[in-house]
């Protein structure tokens, strides 16, 4: 069974801190995503990676660096943390090569910013 | 790029009713529609998908259509049960690529 797993579940920072969310992945996938879920607007995907080494801006990447120096983690920066990152952020990963095939996602890291 | 709507954004139904959910898609290359479920608290689970070549799926009281033509497609799940409710999300992607996904219906089924 893959498992994607985010260290933390709930998170409550400052406003300006620099904040890193964690993403692990177990089955040697190498697409890794990074979305952010708040209601009304679905899941609105922040940043992705083919592979390691390897960074792409989603659709609201603004605000946000990654860094995927292994192929299992996947990490989410925040530089200069906002209340309106406040959001629940979700990470997914999926098999490349692999074109009709669905993510595995992570169960959420709630963050508050305040 | 892609964008997708989906459409309620809200359903109630009565136990052992059916329910539907649409979605939209604009980008006419893509090829391949999956379906997720979110029950409370919990992650995104994908229960169906199907891809381009296909009108029809079905796995037990789910199913899910696609009219490619209409550039759009739709979950069903009948004879509804407590257990069904939860947020559901419909995606689009062309290829390998990324999801875009809808921004989720949230399915009540009462009883």
């Amino acid at each position: 069974d893959v498992k994607v797993t985010q260290s933390s579940r709930y998170l409550v920072k400052r406003t300006g801190e620099k904040v890193f969310l964690e993403c692990v992945q177990d089955m040697d996938h190498e697409n890794m995503f990074w979305y952010r879920q708040d209601p009304g607007l679905g899941l609105r995907l922040i940043y992705f990676s083919y592979d390691v080494k390897m960074k792409e801006k989603g659709d609201i990447p603004e605000g946000y660096s990654v860094s995927r120096e292994k192929k299992e983690r996947f990490s989410l920066i925040l530089e200069s943390a906002s209340t309106n990152q406040t959001s629940m952020y979700l990470c997914a990963s999926k098999k490349a090569g692999l074109q009709f095939y669905g993510y595995t996602f992570g169960s959420g890291t709630r963050l508050t910013v305040v | 790029g892609e964008n997708v709507e989906q459409h309620p954004s809200t359903l109630s139904v009565q136990e052992g009713d059916s329910a539907v959910i649409k979605c939209t898609y604009s980008d006419s290359a893509s090829n391949y529609f999956p379906w997720y479920k979110q029950e409370l608290g919990k992650r995104p689970q994908l229960i169906i998908d199907i891809r381009s070549n296909v009108g029809e799926k079905k796995d037990q009281r789910i199913a899910v259509t696609l009219n490619k033509t209409a550039k759009h497609f739709s979950l069903h799940i009948t004879e509804t049960q407590p257990e069904d409710s939860a947020v559901y999300f419909c995606a689009a992607a062309r290829g390998g690529n990324k999801l875009t996904f809808g921004t989720g219906t949230q399915l009540k089924v009462e009883l």
